[in-house]
């Protein structure tokens, strides 16, 4: 089944404790990038990449690091967590500019 | 000026009837795309629908069916035949393929279908 996976799920934690979100995604897409949904903000774009290697920053990316290594894994390092970045965080992927985005089911983190 | 546009904050629609969701998008690039997302309260974003700017008909996938209509620049998603789970948040999307990897979010409507 084509999908694009988010892991963890759920995660709370605390501030200061380096964590990873991973995102993969098996339709073989170009580009990804990662978003965070916050009430009244809507969504909001941290970083994207258009190949392997190739990442740039979106709107919001103060405190997030990313990498691309892989075509397929997209992951979202956060590496001194605060409380500001406590959100609903989503990874997506398509496979060129002129074709729609397939996000994952979302991570919703907590940091206290 | 706002990319997407979603005016109806909250919309109800009685079980089996169509409804319309309102979208306008801004863009002076002449190649681009509009989507359509649907955000239950579980928070997942599905992917619904797409038009590309160039594409002749409207998109249909099922009950959902984009009504595009380029010179008013708007894109409503229209559900026909509602059930209670189409309850939820529902997004307007836009990308401007000459722009790299930017993509442009409404604020989105409430649908609630009532029984």
């Amino acid at each position: 089944e084509a999908q694009v996976t988010q892991n963890p799920r759920y995660l709370i934690t605390v501030t200061g404790k380096k964590l990873t979100v991973t995102c993969s995604q098996n339709m073989n897409h170009e580009y990804m990038s990662w978003y965070r949904q916050d009430p009244g903000l809507g969504l909001r774009q941290i970083y994207y990449s258009m190949n392997v290697e190739v990442t740039d920053k979106g709107d919001v990316p103060e405190g997030y690091k990313v990498s691309r290594k892989e075509k397929r894994n997209f992951p979202l390092i956060l590496e001194s967590p605060s409380p500001n970045q406590t959100s609903l965080y989503f990874c997506a992927s398509r496979r060129g500019q002129d074709q729609p985005q397939h996000f994952g089911d979302g991570t919703r983190l907590s940091i206290l | 000026a706002q990319k997407i546009t979603q005016t109806q904050p909250g919309m109800f629609v009685q079980e089996k009837e169509a409804v319309t969701l309102d979208c306008t998008y801004d863009t002076s690039d002449p190649s681009y795309g509009l989507s359509w997302y649907k955000q239950p309260s579980s928070g997942e974003m599905i992917f619904l629908i797409y038009q590309g700017s160039y594409d002749q008909q409207n998109a249909t996938e099922g009950r959902y069916s984009l009504n595009f209509q380029k010179a008013r620049k708007s894109a409503n998603l229209v559900i026909s035949a509602s059930q209670l789970g189409d309850s939820a948040m529902y997004f307007c999307a836009m990308s401007e393929w000459g722009t790299g990897n930017q993509f442009y979010f409404g604020t989105g409507t409430s649908l609630t279908v009532i029984p």
